[in-house]
């Protein structure tokens, strides 16, 4: 089983405040690092697959960057608004079409 | 609308009693997962499927059985012999090393 980290465990911010979320994976034998959003009442969905070194990937105000050779991985939200409250994971898969191994998350709660 | 589903989306078993939970996909997917979840917990893998007929055990598979026999299926008894059923389980599909879609999942109470 795969160690996976993330932190902080939650998150209260205020609306407007920009924020990021660290995930730590083991860097040997890396293959990729999904980040997933799991809104209340709904299904968790993806937000990224990133799999190269250095990589920087961004959606509207998130945005995800990755170092394969520390084994880390930033989740950026810039300018949080509420919709944005949920829970973020990531996930790396143990190698090519495997399973993956789900930290346990950060919960994000952003106030109006 | 392609999609995953569950069902049934609120489950009651009584102690001692297996219990089947439906996963169906319309997506075209080769791989399928069981995830579980409790409170405090991320997802835990229970059961992955590559290809039909194939399926391998995940981190927690004592006390589940699973089966591949379509494409579209996959569907997870939850046994006499797994000792906390109590938990809110999550299906998912993917192309193989892709990203995972996942279904709205059961939340399984023991009584």
């Amino acid at each position: 089983i795969l160690n996976v980290e993330q932190s902080p465990q939650s998150l209260h911010v205020q609306e407007g405040d920009s924020t990021n979320f660290t995930c730590s994976f083991p860097s040997s034998n890396f293959y990729a690092l999904h980040w997933y959003r799991w809104e209340t009442a709904k299904s968790p969905e993806a937000l990224f697959v990133m799999t190269l070194n250095g990589d920087e990937k961004k959606k509207g105000r998130i945005s995800a960057t990755l170092n394969t050779k520390e084994g880390y991985s930033y989740l950026y939200i810039k300018g949080s608004q509420p919709e944005d409250s949920a829970t973020y994971l990531c996930a790396p898969p143990g190698g090519a079409n495997s399973k993956l191994t789900f930290g346990k998350g950060i919960t994000l709660s952003v106030r109006p | 609308d392609g999609g995953i589903t569950q069902s049934p989306k609120y489950l009651f078993r009584k102690e001692g009693q297996n219990v089947t939970l439906s996963c169906e996909q319309n997506l075209n997917h080769d791989a399928m997962y069981w995830y579980r979840q409790d409170p405090g917990q991320g997802l835990r893998l229970i059961y992955y499927s590559q290809i039909v007929n194939d399926f391998q055990k995940g981190d927690i598979a004592e006390g589940y059985s699973v089966s591949r026999e379509k494409k579209e299926s996959f569907p997870l008894t939850v046994t006499s012999a797994q000792k906390n059923p109590t938990a809110f389980y999550l299906c998912a599909s993917s192309i193989s090393g892709r990203e995972q879609f996942f279904g709205p999942g059961t939340r399984l109470t023991v009584l």
